[in-house]
């Protein structure tokens, strides 16, 4: 079946800092997703993206589909501390069931 | 717009009891229907999804069952529940395939 590496697990830092995660399959996707979940909550559609070599941007947060539509990043400029949270990749490859990282926890220093 | 809507939003329940979780879709028409189960935290394991009323399919053999009385009703359920059933549980809809998938709020599960 499809597996899903995002890196990394954890990530600590300062309140202004940038921040970078990634996900890579082992085989092709049609569709990546990335997801934000505050705790207690169920996660949230950050951004969707569709096209290989896509890169879309909301806000402070910025995520491009790679070019060989294995991998995807997830890129979130001058971190704040309400971006806490656990931040998972999905991944869809022509089936009803995206596949999912297993999240990157961020914690955010003020 | 689309809502989706899960509740209760916390349960406690004892060992041998019965559960149903109930998950409802508004403003979208034969939607897919999924449920994860999230234990401490992290990672989120598929445990049903359905494509149509009456359709299931069961992705880990578990204590658990699913029903779509209705389009956009979907239903978790337990005859007797173990204590490794506690966690966090999740509803979520999508379209088709290659699509996004919404989530609802979460019911945090605590068998005792």
């Amino acid at each position: 079946g499809q597996q899903l590496n995002q890196s990394p697990q954890s990530m600590f830092i300062q309140e202004g800092e940038d921040v970078s995660m990634n996900c890579t399959s082992s085989s092709i996707f049609n569709t990546w997703l990335w997801y934000k979940q505050d705790p207690g909550e169920g996660p949230v559609l950050l951004i969707a993206l569709y096209k290989a070599g896509e890169l879309t941007s909301n806000g402070r947060l910025t995520a491009q589909f790679g070019i060989t539509r294995k991998d995807s990043f997830l890129n979130i400029s001058a971190s704040i501390p309400s971006d806490v949270g656990i931040y998972f990749c999905a991944g869809q490859g022509g089936s009803y069931i995206p596949t999912f990282g297993r999240g990157t926890s961020l914690i955010v220093h003020p | 717009s689309q809502t989706i809507h899960q509740w209760p939003a916390t349960l406690v329940q004892p060992v041998g009891s019965p559960l149903s979780l109930e998950c409802t879709v508004e403003g979208t028409s034969n939607p897919n229907l999924y449920w994860y189960r999230q234990a401490a935290g992290r990672g989120l394991q598929l445990l049903f999804y359905s494509v149509g009323i009456g359709q299931i399919s069961s992705e880990v053999p578990q204590n658990l069952s699913a029903s779509r009385p209705q389009d956009r009703q979907f239903i978790l359920s337990s005859k007797k529940l173990l204590l490794s059933d506690s966690g966090f549980y999740l509803c979520a809809w999508g379209r088709g395939k290659n699509t996004e998938a919404f989530f609802g709020q979460g019911t945090r599960l605590t068998v005792v």
